[in-house]
């Protein structure tokens, strides 16, 4: 079955820059869509069409594409970005898969 | 403003049934899918399946095909998802969400249904 790979944890200071990845173990030309979850909420989508940022979302979220690699970048991480995030794309049979999920911690 | 609200958490023991509710508002309810997600405790997302309000078209994960139905009553705009029979294991938060149209690098429409979350309803199933 299809499947995204994240790291489960990445640590960044206050104002550095996080970078998050999603590995596919192939690539069936789709496009990827990134959430932020926080305890006890619904997620967000902060990232949708592998580099596009709904309105609202930061700018310090961005994102980008290469091979069968997709990467989540928070630019100037603040403390309000510690969360959950997951990456989100289509198999070929057109089912919706999640990543297996990246834990956040500012610290 | 789109705006899903789900029904409340339920308690349920193992072998009863179970219909928890999506009620949409601020779109087109009969024209954009409905998706269903579940998260158990500590756990990732994962999708279970999807529905089209306005012929009740319904795509079920494999995972998920036969464990639950999902159904829609587009006169009240809301969407359901029910287990004849409930497990420890169904013990989860359920998410609906819905999303919008977008166009490919070819032009092609496609949907994304991820892009609005209901609150969540929290599934609890023990005896």
């Amino acid at each position: 079955s299809y499947e995204l790979t994240q790291p489960p944890s990445v640590s960044v200071s206050p104002g550095q820059t996080a970078r998050i990845t999603c590995s596919a173990d192939a690539l069936p030309n789709q496009y990827a869509y990134w959430f932020q979850q926080k305890p006890g909420q619904a997620p967000i989508l902060v990232i949708y069409k592998d580099s596009e940022r709904p309105s609202g979302i930061p700018e310090r979220f961005s994102g980008s594409s290469s091979g069968t690699t997709v990467t989540l970048t928070i630019s100037g991480v603040q403390a309000e970005d510690e969360a959950d995030y997951y990456c989100q794309s289509v198999d070929s049979s057109g089912t919706y898969v999640f990543g297996t999920g990246t834990k956040v911690t500012v610290l | 403003e789109v705006q899903l609200v789900q029904s409340g958490a339920e308690v349920k023991k193992p072998g009863e049934s179970l219909k928890i509710s999506c009620k949409g508002s601020g779109y087109s309810f009969t024209t954009y899918w409905i998706a269903w997600v579940r998260q158990m405790p500590g756990k990732g997302l994962e999708w279970m399946g999807i529905i089209y309000p306005g012929d009740s078209d319904t795509r079920y994960s494999p995972s998920f095909q036969g464990q639950v139905t999902m159904s829609a009553d587009k006169s009240i705009k809301t969407a359901y998802v029910q287990w004849r029979s409930l497990k420890a294991s169904d013990t989860a938060m359920y998410y609906c969400a819905t999303g919008e149209y977008y166009h490919d690098s070819r032009g092609s429409k496609f949907f994304h249904p991820f892009d609005y979350w209901g609150q969540g309803t929290l599934v609890t199933v023990s005896s």
